[in-house]
């Protein structure tokens, strides 16, 4: 249980282009998720919160026009990285948390993760 | 700032003997606890987690210690097998953030469990 998706798993993309990343929770409403990014050998770096129905909280040095996140429910959220540009290219990770039941609340159950590649 | 530490970046543990994995935090204010293990490419998969108001839990192989007053926590891991090679990362929730589950992430430690 507890199970977080993501897709695409892996996506290639010009230099310019808009990329959409999804994340479901598939077993569990979760009110908040999380984007992540995380470089080769290096910690998990926290992007953004995303809440259901209201705006994201970007954590200091994200740009929110570049990474733009939609919540619109509570098994959904979407980052769309624009205008990406090779610098972009990273791992994606999300995460969300259950709003309650049996799985509690404070534990964040990750997605699979997105690689992306700007070409 | 890194207010989340693991110090040893790589772990290597012969099958069958015990891990230790330890992490050590700085903001006192950091109330809930987690551990972490990520695949290359993958996303981290929860494995146990720990509240403030105790000092230990154990699930199965793997029991967090945590000991508020020296800040610091630590993943057992008994017995270790070759499955259990990979990143664990410890991760700590400070409530005042506002979103109660927000985590500050350590930097990792790689274990490797050989033969």
């Amino acid at each position: 249980g507890a199970v977080v998706s993501q897709h695409p798993s892996r996506v290639i993309c010009k230099s310019g282009t808009s990329v959409k990343i999804e994340c479901r929770s598939l077993d569990f409403q979760a009110t908040t998720m999380f984007w992540y990014r995380q470089f080769p050998k290096q910690s998990l770096m926290l992007m953004a919160t995303s809440n259901e129905g209201s705006k994201a909280t970007y954590e200091q040095g994200v740009e929110k026009d570049k990474f733009l996140i939609n919540h619109a429910s509570l098994t959904l959220s979407t980052l769309t990285v624009t205008s990406a540009h090779p610098e972009d290219s990273s791992f994606y990770i999300c995460s969300a948390t259950p709003s309650g039941g049996h799985w509690g609340t404070g534990t964040q159950y990750f997605g699979p993760g997105t690689r992306l590649l700007v070409l | 700032d890194q207010q989340v530490k693991q110090n040893s970046p790589s772990l290597s543990v012969q099958e069958g003997r015990i891990s230790i994995l330890n992490c050590d935090y700085t903001n006192s204010m950091f109330d809930y606890f987690l551990w972490y293990k990520k695949y290359p490419a993958e996303g981290p998969t929860f494995l146990i987690s720990i509240s403030s108001i105790k000092d230990k839990n154990e699930d199965g192989r793997f029991t967090v210690f945590l000991n508020k007053s020296a800040k610091h926590l630590s993943l057992h891991i008994v017995p270790s097998q070759p499955g259990d090679s990979a990143v664990y990362f410890c991760a700590a929730s400070d409530p005042r953030t506002g979103t109660a589950s927000k985590l500050t992430f350590g930097t990792g430690t790689r274990l490797q469990v050989t033969l």
